[in-house]
């Protein structure tokens, strides 16, 4: 069975520093990863996702995402946070040896920026 | 706009009302979902489905009916809801394809439903 767990359910970093949000998940073999914000009172946006290409990914916004199957981890970083990336994120993994089009979500972190 | 439309954008309604939450995608996917985000819970995927045909129900009480008439819209009629059942629900959609895998989801903006 595939899960994920997003560590921290809560990251607060000062404005112009780095952004790192943990994920790790598990999974019956290799499965597609992606990164999900949502901002207040607004609907899920996709960051950025891995499907078995290159291990660093790249998003939107200046995010990115490294794979690491030992780890079994899909960490978000950022390296300078703007006050714009206050939003909740979620860690979502399609997995496709489990039930046709699952995709499982973490419970997911929210990034507060301090000024 | 991310192709995934959902209405009503707000909703209230009392615990002997019916009602229906309709989502609607422009992406020729093929597999749509619904979800529910309650405040301070993780996102509970509710229903699936694939082609039309219901591939999971996630323990979902009665209350709660899905309707997926084709690929392109979905709908959730509601009924003698709690007020627990006060959520943001979500819709999505994806497209599946071979090998198991599936594109990223495409969520709609969500319906907010209060029960009173």
């Amino acid at each position: 069975a595939q899960s994920v767990t997003q560590l921290d359910s809560h990251v607060s970093v000062s404005e112009g520093t780095p952004v790192l949000l943990r994920c790790n998940y598990s999974s019956s073999y290799s499965p597609s990863l992606f990164w999900y914000v949502q901002h207040p009172n607004k609907g899920l946006q996709l960051l950025l996702k891995y499907t078995s290409a290159a291990t660093l990914v790249k998003g939107i916004n200046g995010f990115e995402a490294e794979f690491k199957k030992s780890e079994t981890s899909f960490h978000l970083t950022k390296p300078s946070a703007h006050m714009s990336d206050a939003a909740e994120y979620f860690c979502v993994v399609s997995d496709p040896y489990s039930s046709a089009s699952k995709i499982i979500f973490g419970s997911g972190t929210r990034l507060s920026i301090r000024p | 706009e991310t192709g995934v439309t959902q209405t009503p954008r707000h909703l209230v309604m009392g615990m002997t009302n019916k009602k229906s939450l309709k989502c609607e995608q422009h992406l020729g996917h093929n597999a749509m979902y619904w979800y529910k985000q309650s405040a301070k819970k993780p996102l509970e995927l509710m229903f699936v489905y694939n082609f039309k045909e219901q591939t999971e129900n996630n323990s979902v009480p009665s209350r709660f009916s899905p309707e997926c008439p084709n690929s392109s819209h979905l709908f959730l009629h509601l009924h003698t809801l709690q007020p627990e059942d006060s959520a943001l629900y979500l819709c999505a959609s994806s497209q599946p394809l071979e090998g198991g895998m599936d594109t990223e989801a495409f969520f709609g903006q969500g319906t907010r439903l209060t029960v009173v």
